[in-house]
């Protein structure tokens, strides 16, 4: 049982160049999210999903993209990649009523 | 909308004392749940406790508890006996019933150093 797993670990991008972080959980739970953690900071969500076909915008959604096609994948599209992207983004999963399984972390840098 | 403040970025404790990490929340659900996370270094995010608005006792999970005061709208986490690896970053989150998404809301964390 894999949990929650995110690819890659760590990316470095030039401005302007564009990347998928992928995350895939085999848990069958049909809540995932996206937040990304600045240095020192707390978990702001960018992008989350109900369910299959079906996204909606977090707290701080500008310059990412989601798409939810099947149960176990979501992944996050970076556009055109800004210095203000440079985080750590976290994928987590729940089944609703449950805990959350959190992914270990994509460490992007943008130079 | 739903806030979580934590407003202790960082403390330290002497190793095998107990210490008090504090959150404070701010939501109009009757129903909803509380939750603390661990982060080490290393990165991940370990769950640690999880307490319920309509539950009537503290949650306990071994060296962890959960003081929770439902009129004040704190929560907060008590670690007993510290131990060098609790040295971490700890959050406090809250999950909202009228939340459709059920997702969490994250405090801006406190950094806890244990000394030796």
């Amino acid at each position: 049982n894999a949990g929650v797993t995110q690819t890659p670990k760590f990316r470095i991008l030039k401005i302007g160049q564009s990347m998928t972080l992928q995350c895939t959980q085999d848990m069958n739970h049909n809540y995932m999210y996206w937040y990304r953690q600045d240095p020192g900071m707390g978990l702001k969500l960018i992008y989350y999903s109900v369910g299959a076909g079906i996204t909606d915008k977090g707290e701080v959604p500008n310059g990412y993209n989601v798409s939810r096609s099947t149960t176990e994948d979501f992944p996050l599209r970076l556009e055109l990649a800004a210095p203000s992207q440079t985080s750590v983004y976290f994928c987590a999963s729940t089944k609703g009523s449950s805990g959350y399984t959190f992914g270990s972390g994509t460490r992007l840098t943008v130079v | 909308a739903q806030k979580i403040t934590q407003t202790q970025p960082g403390m330290f404790v002497q190793e095998k004392e107990a210490v008090t990490l504090d959150c404070t929340y701010d939501t109009s659900d009757q129903s909803y749940g509380l939750f603390w996370y661990k982060q080490p270094s290393s990165g991940e995010m370990i769950f640690l406790i999880y307490q319920g608005s309509y539950d009537e006792q503290n949650a306990t999970e071994g060296r962890y508890s959960l003081n929770f005061q439902k009129a004040r709208k704190s929560a907060n986490l008590v670690i007993s006996a510290s131990q060098l690896g609790d040295s971490a970053m700890y959050f406090c989150a809250m999950r909202g019933r009228g939340n459709a998404g059920n997702m969490l809301t994250f405090g801006g964390g406190t950094r806890l150093m244990v000394k030796p």
